[in-house]
């Protein structure tokens, strides 16, 4: 098992840019999270899913997007980056949303 | 929402002495409390957790205490050695959202 991939590893945007960062899961764990690390600010809920066609917002939900059509895949889309979106990105799963969460490699994003 | 706070921001410990960080929460429905360690350019990873019902849990040279009235948690690191530097994140969870600690970086002198 792969676990949590994610893709891409690293990007650079200019601001005004769109994207989309990619999860993917292969453990079929129904929750999955998307997260932003800051230094000195730990790790900060961006969105979240709870089943394949689901999403929520979480603690800083602003100028993102998510998408769960598929279990495995868990999409987070930046429609018009700006500087303050500079960040390291993490996606996670979780099998019942009561139990640990697994992290991906993260996407280190930068928005010039 | 949930708040956790977590102290200190950095500790420096001599190789073979403990490290312990500490957290506190503040919604008391928060049920589950796991701690990550990061490495440098690394994902967090998970090495201890305890759940509500449980006051200590231990593996090996790593335990977690957790005190629900005062609704603070610990992580104890004992007989340290230089591959436990990182930094580590204390979190819990309410309404199956993880809040996260700021995190604490851990050095380990030799």
């Amino acid at each position: 098992n792969a676990g949590v991939t994610q893709t891409p590893k690293f990007r650079v945007l200019k601001t005004g840019q769109s994207m989309t960062l990619l999860c993917a899961q292969d453990m079929n764990h129904e929750y999955m999270y998307w997260y932003r690390q800051d230094p000195g600010m730990g790790l900060r809920l961006i969105h979240y899913s709870v089943g394949e066609g689901t999403t929520a917002k979480g603690e800083v939900p602003d100028g993102y997007n998510v998408s769960r059509l598929k279990k495995q895949n868990f999409l987070l889309g930046l429609e018009s980056a700006a500087p303050s979106q500079t960040s390291v990105y993490f996606c996670a799963s979780s099998n019942t949303g009561a139990e640990t969460q697994y992290f991906g490699p993260g996407t280190r994003l930068l928005v010039l | 929402g949930e708040n956790v706070e977590q102290h200190p921001s950095t500790l420096s410990v001599q190789e073979g002495d403990s490290a312990v960080i500490k957290c506190t929460y503040s919604d008391s429905a928060s049920n589950y409390f796991p701690w990550y360690k990061q490495e440098l350019g690394k994902r967090p990873q998970l090495i201890i957790d305890i759940r509500s019902n449980v006051g200590e849990k231990k593996d090996q040279r790593i335990a977690v205490t957790l005190n629900k009235t005062a609704k603070h948690f610990s992580l104890h690191i004992t007989e340290t050695q230089p591959e436990d530097s990182a930094v580590y994140f204390c979190a819990a969870l309410n309404d199956y959202k993880l809040s996260f600690g700021a995190g604490t970086t851990v050095t380990v002198r030799a």
